[in-house]
């Protein structure tokens, strides 16, 4: 069966620092790779989503990045973060057409910006 | 540009009782519609994932129901248990997916 692992659950991190989330899918192969953010009272953001290695398309322009090296590994970057950066960080995974199949989320990251 | 709501944002009921979730979107050119359940800090959890040529779909004490024209799909939860509250959102899935934001739902025991 398929999993999806997303480390760390949770990060402090102060402003001005780098950001490195990582996110991991097992049992499947060539999956479709998705970051999205959960901030408070404001639902779920689509950030990047990739349908293959090194194929990343981004939806909302920040100082965030997102890189896809192997085929079930994305990571979430920064180079210096806002406080505005902060909230809940969602990797999932779907097979398939981008967007055509059933969603798979990790556990989610936490981060607090201070 | 599609747009999903959810009505009500949150609802509490008494265990045992039957009701239904409300999901709405604005363009009815959608592949799918998925509904998830969250749990506090946790991630989302699919439940049900409904294809365009579907009517409904149905796990265990869920059902959801799907009907294109009118832009709507109901989450139908069959005597609730205090272990069924949580935050439930649906997807609609067309060019790109969206989400609602969520109806939070409490089980009194």
């Amino acid at each position: 069966s398929q999993t999806i692992h997303q480390w760390p659950a949770t990060l402090v991190q102060p402003v001005g620092s780098p950001l490195s989330l990582e996110c991991t899918v097992e049992g499947t192969s060539n999956p479709n790779l998705y970051w999205y953010r959960q901030a408070a009272g404001r639902g779920l953001q689509l950030l990047f989503y990739s349908i293959g290695i090194g194929q990343i398309s981004s939806e909302v322009p920040q100082n965030l990045s997102a890189s896809r090296p192997q085929d079930r590994q994305f990571i979430l970057s920064s180079k210096k973060l806002l406080l505005s950066d902060s909230g809940f960080y969602l990797c999932a995974w779907s097979s398939g057409g981008a967007f055509g199949g059933e969603l798979f989320f990790g556990e989610g990251s936490r981060l607090t910006v201070l | 540009k599609q747009e999903v709501t959810q009505i009500p944002a949150a609802l509490s009921v008494p265990e045992g009782e039957n009701l239904v979730l409300n999901c709405s979107f604005t363009d009815s050119a959608i592949y799918n519609l998925q509904w998830f359940r969250q749990d506090p800090g946790k991630g989302l959890t699919s439940l049900l994932l409904i294809q365009s040529s579907q009517r409904e779909q149905t796990s265990g004490r869920l059902n959801a129901s799907l009907d294109k024209s009118s832009g709507r799909s109901t989450l139908y939860i069959a005597a609730s248990q205090p272990g069924d509250s949580a935050t439930y959102l649906c997807a609609a899935t067309g060019n790109d997916m969206r989400f609602g934001a969520g109806t939070r739902l409490t089980v009194k025991p």
